[in-house]
């Protein structure tokens, strides 16, 4: 089964930029994978932020930026705010009709 | 607006079944492709299944499949998640979730709690 692959982990300075990832265990990201990235704080619902790799949902400022790195899609904030710290999650969808989740990205701003 | 309002959570003991049911309002549901995921507390979001805009389209994770069914009516807007022979496992918070026009998953409901204990 294939795995959909996420950092666990990234630390980010109050107004730095940091990319998280997100790829597969074999195999590459595409378009047509429908590359979404959701986010959520402890105790809230799940919100996303991007899907088809780069349009931003409703409300999502233009700190956050989608796209595809090599084989990966990506997910990037620029000026980072304390605000942002929260679990990222990317989603991908699979040619066999299903749906992968990753394991999630803990962003802390410190 | 968009909403999305799951009910049905509950507690139910191991072998059992359950229904849930997400109650969506501000569109038209039979224009989109919806789904179910779910999250035990404290860890990660798991995806569950998904179904097309008339109901014919289904898909499911392995954990799930033969036990859930995802159905929907759409007179109702009204999505559903029929769970049988449930599992300690299968305790977690479920939501349901639409699609955009194209694309996935931009829309959440608040989520339901089903817990499976005896």
């Amino acid at each position: 089964q294939t795995v959909v692959t996420q950092e666990p982990s990234f630390s980010v300075s109050p107004g730095g930029t940091v990319t998280l990832t997100c790829g597969l265990s074999s195999g590459s990201v595409s378009t047509n994978s429908y590359p979404t990235w959701c986010r959520q704080t402890p105790g809230q619902t799940p919100r996303t932020l991007m899907y088809n790799t780069n349009t931003r949902s409703s409300g999502v400022p233009d700190r956050f930026s989608g796209s595809i790195l090599g084989n990966k899609a990506a997910l990037t904030i620029t000026g980072a705010q304390a605000d942002d710290e929260s679990v990222y999650y990317c989603v991908l969808y699979m040619e066999s009709g299903t749906v992968v989740f990753g394991g999630g990205t803990k962003v802390t701003v410190l | 607006e968009v909403q999305l309002v799951e009910s049905g959570g509950g507690l139910v003991q191991p072998g059992g079944s359950l229904r849930l049911s997400c109650t969506a309002s501000g569109f038209t549901l039979n224009s989109y492709w919806m789904h179910w995921v779910r999250q035990v507390p404290g860890k990660g979001l798991v995806w569950v299944s998904r179904i097309s805009p008339e109901g014919y389209g289904t898909t499911y994770a392995e954990s799930v499949k033969g036990r859930f069914t995802i159905s929907r009516d759409n007179a109702k807007n009204t999505l559903y998640l029929q769970m049988s022979s449930l599992r300690d496992e299968d305790t977690a918070v479920y939501y349901c979730a639409r699609d955009p026009v194209r694309g996935l998953i931009v829309h959440w409901g608040q989520g339901t709690l089903v817990t499976v204990s005896s």
